[in-house]
């Protein structure tokens, strides 16, 4: 099992780009979630998903989409970057719906906004 | 402000000390978990501690829970340059919300 995958690894992107990060896993977790991770301010967590056609908001989710159209894809969409959004990205999964169980990460995407 | 504050945020020890970091949170958990993130890499679970459990070990880690008090321990023994890491605890709240939240995480440094 490759586990949680990410890509990419390092993304620079100007003011009022956008892109997608992507997120997968080949566990076959129902739960995928995504968190921002900030110099002292430990992990945040953006969007979450407990299934197939299921997300929710986290604490930050200002100024991020998110879609679940299979179990394995998590994807997170920038419709229009920030520098205030310039973060290591983190994507995990766990097994099980409610997210409650071990939590497996990927490895991380570091995006700078200029 | 995040449900997790850990304390203390640094930590330098020799090789061979023992470690310990705290984590207090503020509402009804479901469980605790500790984790660990090596400089540039992804988070990994250490521990899992539910709201019913007072103590967890594994290996050369010991977990307590005290919910009266909102809070929790990490004891790492006899530590090695290894366990040079951030450690983060992150609370599964009550309620099957759905949401695991983080603290702000201890950085440890220890000394060979």
């Amino acid at each position: 099992n490759a586990g949680v995958t990410q890509t990419p690894k390092f993304q620079v992107l100007k003011t009022g780009q956008s892109m997608t990060l992507q997120c997968a896993q080949d566990m076959n977790h129902e739960y995928m979630s995504w968190y921002r991770q900030d110099p002292g301010m430990g992990l945040r967590l953006i969007h979450y998903s407990v299934g197939a056609g299921i997300t929710d908001q986290g604490e930050v989710p200002n100024g991020y989409n998110v879609s679940r159209s299979t179990t394995e894809d998590f994807p997170l969409r920038l419709l229009s970057a920030a520098p205030s959004q310039t973060s290591v990205y983190f994507c995990a999964s766990s097994y099980g719906v409610s997210g409650k169980d071990t939590q497996y990460f990927g490895p991380g995407t570091r995006l700078t906004v200029l | 402000s995040q449900q997790g504050e850990e304390d203390p945020q640094a930590l330098s020890i020799q090789e061979g000390e023992n470690a310990t970091m705290n984590c207090s949170y503020k509402t009804s958990i479901n469980n605790l978990q500790w984790y660990r993130q090596n400089s540039g890499r992804g988070l990994v679970h250490l521990i899992l501690i539910r709201s019913n459990e007072r103590e967890k070990h594994s290996g050369r880690l010991r977990v307590t829970l005290d919910t009266s008090k909102k809070s929790s321990s990490l004891l790492i023994t006899a530590s090695r340059a290894a366990d040079t890491a951030s450690y983060f605890c992150a609370t599964f709240l009550s309620g099957n919300t759905g949401k695991l939240i983080f603290g702000q995480g201890t950085t440890l440094q220890v000394k060979p």
